[in-house]
């Protein structure tokens, strides 16, 4: 099977813009959860999709949403950027999510906000 | 925050030496989960833990969870330069918790 796969690799962004960050998960896979992972804060959970909906939400503001796509794709976007969003994006898949399953994480979008 | 707490946050290991990385946790946890991160790389899982007092082995590495379910333990025993990255335990309840993470580097 494919693993997670996540698009951009890598992103250049001023502040003011937004950006849409995807992820397409392990076929099969119904949970896809995002992370922002930063030198001082470490790995931080932002949300869990599953089946469409949110399930889960991490303590960021709002300027961070995401969504999931039917066959379990999903988008995060982050409006009006700070120089403090640069960071590591990970995504990671799983099959239903919860606390009985691991999780595999695609390889991440670096997002650098000048 | 964090609701796991990860000590040592560095270890720095002589190659063939042993070490333990340990995971403390102030309420009780349902399981938990060890990844690794290799420098440049993203977080793998290696293990869950759910059983009290479970232990694990995967080759050089041994898991263990407390009794009560509020502490867990790396030991990896005659250390190689490929351990070299950040070990992390996860509290998973619907969303992973990170610890800090032991990041290990390895002397030849």
């Amino acid at each position: 099977k494919a693993g997670v796969t996540q698009t951009p690799r890598y992103l250049i962004k001023t502040r003011g813009q937004q950006v849409t960050l995807s992820c397409s998960p392990i076929s099969g896979h119904r949970s896809v959860s995002w992370y922002q992972q930063t030198p001082g804060q470490g790995l931080q959970f932002l949300f869990e999709y599953f089946s469409e909906t949110q399930r889960n939400k991490g303590n960021f503001p709002g300027r961070f949403s995401g969504r999931q796509f039917s066959n379990s794709r999903s988008e995060m976007n982050v409006s009006t950027l700070e120089l403090g969003d640069s960071a590591l994006y990970l995504c990671a898949s799983s099959l239903y999510g919860g606390s009985k399953y691991e999780q595999y994480f695609g390889p991440g979008t670096r997002l650098t906000v000048t | 925050g964090q609701q796991v707490m990860q000590i040592p946050q560095y270890q720095h290991v002589q190659e063939g030496e042993d070490f333990t990385t340990y995971c403390n946790s102030s309420t009780t946890l349902s399981n938990i989960q060890w990844y690794k991160q290799r420098p440049g790389g993203h977080p793998v899982f290696l293990i869950q833990l759910v059983k009290s007092g479970e232990v694990k082995k995967q080759k050089r590495l041994t898991f263990q969870f407390g009794e009560a379910k509020k502490n867990s333990s790396l030991h990896i025993t005659a250390t190689q330069t490929t351990d070299v990255g950040t070990y992390f335990c996860v509290k998973n309840d619907y969303k992973l918790s990170f610890g800090a993470g032991t990041t290990v580097t390895v002397r030849a």
